[in-house]
């Protein structure tokens, strides 16, 4: 049982070039999450899945897009990476009021 | 949701208890308040959360005052792995999801 996994663990980009952050879990959960993490700071929503076939925005969609490949799997593509967006991302999943469980991130450095 | 206040540090002898304090004076009847942790640069780790009544599992203690206004997150005999950022979390019931709003949390340090 993995949880949540995230690949890759690390990135570097050049600017303007795109890539997409892959994330699954194995637990069955209705609901999945993209956050960031900027140095010394919180956790902040970039998108959410709340069920398969649904996604929305969270606090910082922009430059970001998703998609919910199935009830497995939810991924995150930057189309034209920026500086702004060094920084460390990560994937959750969760139940409805239950715990979520997150993943051990992927950084990412975009030069 | 409703917003929360945490103090940025608070520090703690190894072997005593860490309490740590979190004002969410404008939270709703159904936002329920959780407690994560953040050990290092890994992923966020849930420790608890509770509606109205104190709730305790193997991990910690949640304290939530008779008005909701506050809480207290106790980690009963700190170790020095329990060092990390504790981030109190105000979250609505919705119908199929829950969304987090972290803060910048508590940094917790747990000294010998």
């Amino acid at each position: 049982n993995a949880g949540v996994t995230q690949t890759p663990k690390f990135q570097v980009l050049k600017t303007g070039q795109s890539m997409t952050l892959q994330c699954a879990q194995d637990m069955n959960h209705n609901s999945m999450y993209w956050y960031r993490q900027d140095p010394g700071m919180g956790l902040r929503l970039i998108y959410y899945s709340a069920s398969e076939g649904t996604t929305d925005k969270g606090e910082v969609p922009n430059g970001y897009n998703v998609s919910r490949l199935n009830k497995r799997e939810f991924s995150l593509r930057l189309e034209s990476a920026a500086p702004s967006q060094t920084s460390v991302y990560f994937c959750a999943s969760s139940e409805f009021r239950g715990e979520a469980f997150f993943g051990q991130g992927t950084r990412l450095t975009v030069v | 949701d409703a917003k929360t206040t945490q103090p940025p540090s608070m520090d703690c002898a190894e072997g005593r208890a860490a309490n740590l304090p979190c004002n969410h004076s404008t939270i709703s009847g159904n936002e329920y308040v959780y407690w994560y942790r953040q050990i290092h640069s890994q992923g966020p780790q849930y420790i608890i959360h509770g509606l109205k009544n104190n709730e305790t599992n193997e991990m910690a203690s949640l304290i939530i005052t008779e008005d909701r206004k506050s809480s207290t997150l106790i980690l009963p005999h700190a170790t020095l792995r329990d060092t990390a950022v504790y981030y109190c979390i105000v979250s609505r019931v919705n119908t199929g999801f829950q969304k987090l709003v972290f803060g910048t949390g508590t940094r917790l340090l747990v000294s010998p």
